[in-house]
């Protein structure tokens, strides 16, 4: 299984909404990645969690509120969001993290769209 | 501040021909460098990548070049085929592995 899965596939939440975006992969990868991207622009890091340790926080907002609850599983919680978090959320995975060779394996993403 | 570039949004090749693409970066911090392709509504895929000690690497029809004098590389695509039609993302990590996009290519292969 070389897969990352994304759920759900489409979201769109109000402002005062609280949902949840899920990521999970049976590689055996001990770092999980989410980015974002918004339209005609490249995928941004937001976290990295490395051995279900979190390891990067690239100044996200505390709406956004990641969760890895074990090393196949990375969630990230989504609370009082903004129009302008509207985007493609993705999640990624590799073996170790933490080395420059370690090949990111991307899920499908999640669109989100806030209202 | 966009450490990885690509000036050319898009790019327009015929079936059978070579498609190049172009990327630059600024930090030289930089050892490890990757090409990934993406469809419309799905995750980036991982292509093809090239380690700062070489200067090519070659995957079938893929091949990537690198300048680290001129922190510039390319991707070479020969011959260009229909299903080859994507976004292409040029990525650059530093010691960690913290990746860094370019803005990316659409590629479009004509018949």
């Amino acid at each position: 299984d070389t897969e990352v899965t994304q759920t759900p596939k489409h979201l769109v939440m109000g402002m005062t909404n609280k949902k949840s975006l899920k990521c999970e992969q049976h590689m055996g990868h001990r770092a999980m990645y989410w980015y974002k991207q918004k339209a005609k622009k490249p995928p941004e890091l937001m976290f990295v969690y490395s051995y279900e340790k979190l390891s990067i926080n690239e100044s996200v907002p505390s709406r956004f509120s990641p969760e890895c609850p074990n090393s196949s599983l990375l969630n990230l919680h989504l609370h009082a969001l903004q129009p302008e978090d509207s985007a493609l959320y993705l999640c990624a995975s590799s073996r170790r993290g933490g080395r420059a060779s370690d090949e990111q394996f991307f899920g499908p993403g999640t669109r989100l769209t806030v209202l | 501040d966009q450490q990885v570039k690509q000036n050319s949004p898009s790019l327009s090749v015929q079936e059978g021909r070579i498609s190049i693409l172009n990327c630059d970066y600024t930090n030289s911090m930089f050892d490890y460098f990757l090409w990934y392709k993406k469809y419309p509504a799905e995750g980036p895929t991982f292509l093809i990548s090239i380690s700062s000690i070489k200067d090519k690497n070659e995957d079938g029809r893929f091949t990537v070049f690198l300048n680290k004098s001129a922190k510039h590389l390319s991707l070479h695509i020969v011959p260009s085929q229909p299903g080859d039609s994507a976004v292409y993302f040029c990525a650059a990590t530093d010691s960690w592995g913290k990746l860094q996009f370019g803005a990316g290519t659409q590629v479009v292969v004509t018949p």
